[in-house]
Formats: C-alpha cells, sequence, structure tokens
C-alpha cells in the first residue's frame, strides 16, 4: 500500500460525458501527479500540483483540467469525453519539498476509465 | 528536451537466468533516473533511483542498476529471475525544464519469466 487513494476505481460512461478523478495524496506530501495510461500511448505525464499551485504541465487535453484543494487533494476532469480517453489514471505523490519531482513518487491504485 | 528509449517491449527469461533491461535517456541537464515495477492491476512502484553520487544503484527486489552517462544508459539488472519478477518495468528521467521539474516515463518493457 502506498498510501495514495484514488477513488472511484472504476468509472464507465459515455462519450460526451464529463468526469472526476480524486486522489489522496500520502500524509504529509505536497506534490501530486497525474498520469493516464494507455495501450497506444503508453504511461503518459499530465500534470503536477505542488501545494495547491499548478507546478509542471505534460500532454494533458484542453478538455481535460486539475486543481490542488488546500487539503492537498487532488481532482481531476476530464469533459467531453471521447472513445479515445478510456485509459487508466494513476495520481502519485511526492514530498516535493522545493517542488522538484526528482523525489520517489509514490503511485495510488489507478482509476480505470472506459468510455462508451 | 528529455526522452527514454527502452530496448524491447518483451524480454522473455528463464528462471534463475540474468534479467538485462535496457534503458537509454536523453537529457540537456543531468538527470534524475528511475525504475518502477508495475504488476497486474496495480500502480507503479519504484525500484531504485539514481539523483547523484554512486553510479552503481540497488534497489528492492535483488535489482540494480548503473548510470553510465558515457553511453546515456541506466540498464537494470537482476543476477537470478524469480517467477515472482514477471511484471513490467518502467525506465524514467527527470530534470528540470522551463516549466519546472518533469518527468517522462519510457514505453515499458514487459517481463516474462520462464519456469
Amino acid at each position: 500500500d502506498s498510501g495514495v487513494t484514488q477513488t472511484p476505481k472504476h468509472l464507465i460512461t459515455a462519450t460526451g460525458q464529463r468526469v472526476t478523478l480524486r486522489c489522496s495524496p500520502r500524509s504529509g506530501d505536497l506534490s501530486v501527479y497525474w498520469y493516464q495510461q494507455s495501450l497506444d500511448q503508453g504511461l503518459q505525464f499530465l500534470i503536477q500540483y505542488y501545494n495547491g499551485e499548478e507546478r509542471a504541465k505534460g500532454n494533458i487535453l484542453e478538455r481535460f483540467s486539475a486543481q490542488q484543494f488546500p487539503d492537498l487533494h487532488s481532482e481531476l476532469n476530464l469533459s467531453s469525453l471521447e472513445l479515445g480517453d478510456s485509459a487508466l489514471y494513476f495520481c502519485a505523490s511526492s514530498a516535493g519539498t522545493s517542488g522538484g519531482n526528482y523525489n520517489e513518487q509514490f503511485f495510488g491504485p489507478g482509476t480505470r476509465l472506459t468510455v462508451l | 528536451a528529455q526522452s527514454v528509449t527502452q530496448l524491447g517491449s518483451h524480454v522473455s527469461v528463464s528462471e534463475g537466468a540474468l534479467v538485462l533491461l535496457r534503458c537509454n535517456y536523453s537529457s540537456s541537464v543531468p538527470p534524475y533516473l528511475f525504475w518502477y515495477v508495475q504488476y497486474p492491476n496495480q500502480g507503479l512502484q519504484l525500484l531504485l533511483k539514481y539523483t547523484t553520487g554512486a553510479t552503481l544503484v540497488k534497489g528492492i527486489n535483488g535489482f540494480e542498476a548503473e548510470f553510465k552517462k558515457s553511453e546515456t544508459s541506466f540498464h537494470l539488472t537482476k543476477p537470478s529471475a524469480h517467477m515472482s519478477d514477471a511484471a513490467e518495468y518502467f525506465c524514467a528521467v527527470s530534470d528540470k525544464g522551463t516549466g519546472g521539474f518533469k518527468t517522462i516515463f519510457g514505453a515499458g518493457t514487459r517481463l516474462f519469466v520462464k519456469a
């Protein structure tokens, strides 16, 4: 158990819909990262937040957005869903005292999103 | 721009044989390098990391990796494979770019262990 929790574990929805994925980092970790894992794209870094502020951005679509709340949990919002958005979405956290992610990242179990 | 190349999407070894998973990276600044393992239906777990100092890094479950700057490589090895090592392995590089620290993962190598 990494200490990172993600809900829900599975999510099935239809094209055009909007969903919210939730992540609670390990106790004390300030940085949260979101990743998308699919068979054709592999593991893609989406975005990083550090203590409530966006710190780094990867291959995140404009239809996707994220935020980190004062209690440090994070949410990833996916809108206007397409079939190709079906994937595993991982959240990871690290202590990242300086905001840098060279620290070890602890991954949650993931949310499997299926868009029908 | 940083990148990671893992040679071989699938590697198959016999139980007790040497495991060698290859990783080459590119980075414009001194990188931080990682190996993660992903077991079925689970998230990624850190095996080992190189940040600074000794170039031979030992990790969990008997794995180790050597940072070779001249070869821009960070290959993962284990002297003797166990059935429980069957999983997917990801090499990752992290460095500080204009947008802050970013971690790029390789495409992954699935390790099969034959009895």
